[in-house]
């Protein structure tokens, strides 16, 4: 079963909005959360990753929102431009299991002009 | 500096035939990954080595297997090739355990 679930499967913003994607998680000893952007015919680019010890983290446009309590992570893309145009992975390893990115289903971006 | 390279981009095969796939690392990294990103099924976990031992194993049967030789490259071998093998086999590489990976652009395995 998936252990990371990502939502929403695809997501169409305006250029300039704000694209949000949200992932959950049940396994509490997750300890690394990173985000991913794939563009068609490549492999993912690591974009971003937060610990669990930090509720926020901002890299440029894109910032992490963490809440550990609801377990639950999303990715924020502010002005999103049309190059942001990708597919986005959350994904989450545990210290136990190191190596294996879990990751969610993937989130098709869509910045029209 | 170079990124993770995998080779060949494209491969053709058919039912029951064997695949080897192969991966190197970023300079300086001596952890590699294998991934498999099929259609419908999201990117899943193959593999992991880190300095020539297999650390850690997905849910994938026996006939996926691998290697990593001194140089820290790496090669993915899938045996006895099924339709549903049909997918992208991405690779990854991190300085050492626990630091974040990053991808190849993978290798594209179907099977006719």
């Amino acid at each position: 079963q998936q252990q990371v679930k990502q939502s929403p499967q695809s997501l169409i913003v305006q250029k300039g909005g704000i694209s949000i994607i949200n992932c959950a998680y049940e396994n509490t000893a997750f300890d690394y959360f990173p985000w991913y952007q794939q563009f068609p015919g490549k492999g993912p680019a690591l974009l971003i990753a937060i610990r669990p010890d930090v509720s926020e983290k901002k890299e440029g446009r894109f910032t992490i929102s963490f809440n550990k309590s609801a377990k639950q992570f999303s990715l924020h893309i502010m002005d999103s431009q049309p190059g942001d145009s990708a597919t986005y992975f959350c994904a989450a390893m545990t210290t136990d299991s190191w190596g294996k990115l879990q990751f969610g289903a993937g989130t098709q971006v869509v910045v029209t002009p | 500096e170079a990124g993770v390279t995998q080779s060949p981009t494209h491969l053709i095969k058919t039912r029951g035939q064997q695949a080897t796939l192969r991966c190197s690392p970023i300079s300086g990294h001596t952890s590699v990954y294998w991934y498999q990103q099929a259609l419908g099924l999201g990117l899943q976990f193959l593999l992991w080595y880190d300095e020539g031992e297999e650390r850690n194993r997905g849910n994938f049967p026996p006939r996926f297997s691998g290697r990593q030789f001194p140089n820290y490259s790496s090669e993915l071998n899938v045996n006895a090739l099924e339709l549903e093998d049909s997918a992208l086999y991405l690779c990854a590489s991190s300085a050492w355990t626990a630091q974040p990976q990053h991808f190849g652009d993978g290798t594209r395995l179907s099977i006719l």
